[in-house]
């Protein structure tokens, strides 16, 4: 069966500080990553998104990065932290959509990485 | 992309069947939908996923209508446990596709 590991689960971080979060998946292959960011009370942020190891998508300018170094490892940076960075982190993984009519395929998500930045 | 539009939030009590409309009215012919379920500090759960007319699993149906512009989630006999925000995704797979919008507040009151 898959798994999605996330880590850390939380972490405080003072503004201007590096962050990196891991996110690894087991059981499957060539998955597509994602990377989510959910601000409180407010749905889910699509931040980046890969289709492969070093394919990087962003959907939004922001201060932070995505890398894929192995199919199944996704990572997401930033070399200074800013206030605005606080939030819930989400990483899913889906396997890659044909396009078909009725095809179904489904995001499974990781436990998430609370940050604080202060 | 596909828009979707949704309440912001809905309150019902425990027994109760609830439905959950989302609005979709620039579906592509290829695109499907997805419901998923979240709870506080958690990932969100896929719940129920269909094409056209209407799709039951054990926790939900969907009901599609034949322009597909809009879908309905229905939850039969909600718990306190039902309380979670509850998204409309509509995309054809890709990873591109897969955005969720603001969700469905939905609490279940005793």
């Amino acid at each position: 069966s898959q798994t999605i590991h996330q880590w850390p689960a939380t972490l405080v971080q003072p503004v201007g500080s590096p962050l990196s979060l891991e996110c690894t998946v087991e059981g499957t292959s060539n998955p597509n990553l994602y990377w989510y960011r959910q601000a409180a009370g407010r749905g889910l942020q699509l931040l980046f998104y890969s289709v492969g190891i070093g394919q990087i998508s962003s959907e939004v300018p922001q201060n932070l990065s995505a890398s894929r170094p192995q199919d199944r490892q996704f990572i997401l940076s930033s070399k200074k932290l800013l206030l605005s960075d606080s939030g819930f982190y989400l990483c899913a993984w889906s396997v890659k959509g044909q396009g078909l009519a009725g095809t179904s395929y489904e995001q499974y998500f990781g436990p998430g990485t609370r940050l604080t930045v202060t | 992309l596909a828009k979707t539009t949704q309440p912001i939030s809905m309150d019902s009590y425990e027994g109760q069947e609830v439905n959950i409309t989302c609005s979709h009215n620039n579906i592509a012919t290829n695109d499907y939908i997805t419901w998923y379920q979240q709870f506080p500090s958690q990932g969100p759960r896929f719940i129920i996923q269909g094409y056209k007319t209407k799709v039951t699993n054990e926790v939900a149906s969907l009901f599609i209508p034949a322009d597909r512009k809009s879908s309905t989630l229905s939850l039969p006999r909600v718990s306190l446990s039902d309380t979670a925000v509850y998204y409309c995704l509509v995309g054809d797979g890709s990873a591109r596709q897969l955005t969720f919008g603001s969700g469905t507040q939905l609490t279940v009151l005793p």
